[in-house]
């Protein structure tokens, strides 16, 4: 089965400055990985998805590079502003259309 | 569109009790999906639907967890009996075949067993 793990539980970063998530993945999937993110007392909302055929995928201040030898999946945002302060959710194919798994989440807060 | 409805929003009940949780999705969408999220697991899928059908349900963790979607707009996640451990935040989520990585949540239920 796909596991999902976002090692780092929280990341500060001044406004300003580049924020990068991290994810790493078991499984190699032909599939779409998808970047969500979620406020407070808010579900998650999608935020940019990437083709496993492809290695970056850029929107706005958002790119997410893809290393499939690695099973890494990265999200940079730049520049940081503090209203991307949230928690951030990668999800990860598995077995079965349309079922994604999700990780942990990582809560970025961006300080003014 | 008024996006993805869930009710309650807060839930608190004692251990034992029959535990409900409504959903009330996207129309026109043809997927749902039933999420929990707890801080050590994150967001775990628990059940999806394709047209009104159970599609998966392996993460459905026990027998006391049981989920219907009796039409295109309303599902049911069904606790019985609740107990603690069950106490997480809820999310039901919704998306159109055709565009199914990008799925909608609603606000979820949070859910606290005594």
């Amino acid at each position: 089965d796909q596991q999902v793990k976002q090692n780092s539980p929280s990341l500060s970063v001044q406004e300003g400055r580049i924020s990068i998530l991290n994810c790493d993945y078991t499984n190699s999937m032909f599939d779409y990985f998808l970047w969500y993110k979620k406020y407070p007392a808010e579900g998650p909302t999608f935020l940019i998805s990437i083709s496993s055929i492809k290695d970056k995928n850029e929107d706005g201040r958002f790119t997410v590079f893809l290393n499939k030898s690695a099973k890494h999946l990265s999200l940079h945002i730049v520049p940081s502003q503090p209203g991307d302060s949230a928690v951030y959710f990668c999800a990860a194919p598995s077995s079965g259309t349309y079922k994604y798994i999700f990780g942990t989440g990582t809560r970025l807060k961006v300080l003014a | 569109d008024a996006g993805v409805i869930q009710s309650p929003r807060h839930e608190v009940t004692e251990m034992g009790q029959e535990v409900t949780l409504r959903c009330k999705p996207i129309s026109g969408h043809d997927y749902l999906f039933w999420y929990r999220q707890t801080m050590m697991r994150g967001l775990e899928l628990l059940i999806y639907f394709n047209n009104n059908v159970p599609i998966d349900d392996s993460g459905m963790p026990e027998d006391r967890f049981s989920a219907k979607m009796p039409n295109a707009s309303f599902s049911t996640l069904k606790i019985q009996p609740s107990e603690p451990r069950d106490s997480a935040v809820y999310f039901c989520a919704s998306s159109y075949g055709s565009n199914y990585n990008e799925q909608f949540f609603g606000p979820g239920t949070r859910l606290t067993v005594l």
